[in-house]
């Protein structure tokens, strides 16, 4: 019944190395988010896609590069991981009608890059 | 482009007092407005929104936000906070189709016995 599931929920990694976060929604949205909390619980979007074509992309390092292979999934793979990429990652995902619009969250992502 | 502000960083109260949280946004058109709630170690839950009509908006866990255009404020608000409450509270701005939702930078709640 999980509306917005990432993989994993706990990343330990060093720095140097790549990784990637998943994302799956089954709410049959058409739109998808990567969202990045800082330890000062400050979120800040980092990436949307609507019908698997980005739409946003801020001011992230080009190390962070999104996946979507299709509407239900969005991939986060980041390489040469830094120590200031820890941080808790969450994804999220909407539908954009005329009259509704509401993101539903994952549980997040916590990477810690040592 | 859109903000939010939330000017209160953190807010103690006590078990069974009143409580409200302060939320001002920065946009051009009718914004969609929402506040959203975090546990400590979960994600992100909604506790109301506002698009258009009634002003003020019933949520979840007895909460209410209030759509106030002349002031740009979407405050929101509880008669009687429970030790469950305390958690980081998060109002977000957002636009139809082009655009997504931006995130205010959180008010941390603590509720004293």
């Amino acid at each position: 019944d999980t509306a917005v599931s990432q993989t994993p929920k706990y990343l330990v990694t060093q720095m140097g190395n790549d990784k990637s976060i998943k994302c799956e929604q089954n709410l049959g949205h058409d739109t998808m988010y990567w969202y990045k909390q800082d330890s000062k619980k400050f979120l800040k979007i980092m990436f949307s896609y609507n019908n698997k074509e980005l739409i946003i992309n801020e001011t992230v390092p080009n190390r962070f590069s999104p996946k979507s292979p299709d509407k239900a999934h969005l991939n986060l793979h980041i390489n040469s991981l830094e120590l200031g990429d820890s941080a808790v990652y969450f994804c999220a995902s909407s539908l954009w009608t005329d009259t509704n619009t509401e993101a539903f969250f994952g549980q997040g992502t916590r990477l810690t890059v040592v | 482009a859109q903000s939010v502000t939330q000017p209160d960083i953190h807010i103690t109260v006590s078990e069974g007092a009143s409580l409200e949280l302060r939320c001002n946004y920065s946009y051009g058109a009718t914004p969609y407005l929402f506040w959203y709630v975090q546990s400590p170690g979960q994600g992100l839950q909604l506790l109301l929104k506002y698009f258009s009509g009634d002003t003020l908006v019933q949520g979840i866990k007895g909460f209410e936000a209030e759509f106030k255009r002349s002031q740009s404020s979407f405050n929101l608000r509880k008669p009687s906070v429970h030790w469950s409450d305390a958690a980081e509270y998060f109002c977000a701005v957002g636009a139809r189709f082009e655009d997504d939702m931006r995130f205010g930078a959180g008010t941390r709640l603590t509720v004293k016995p």
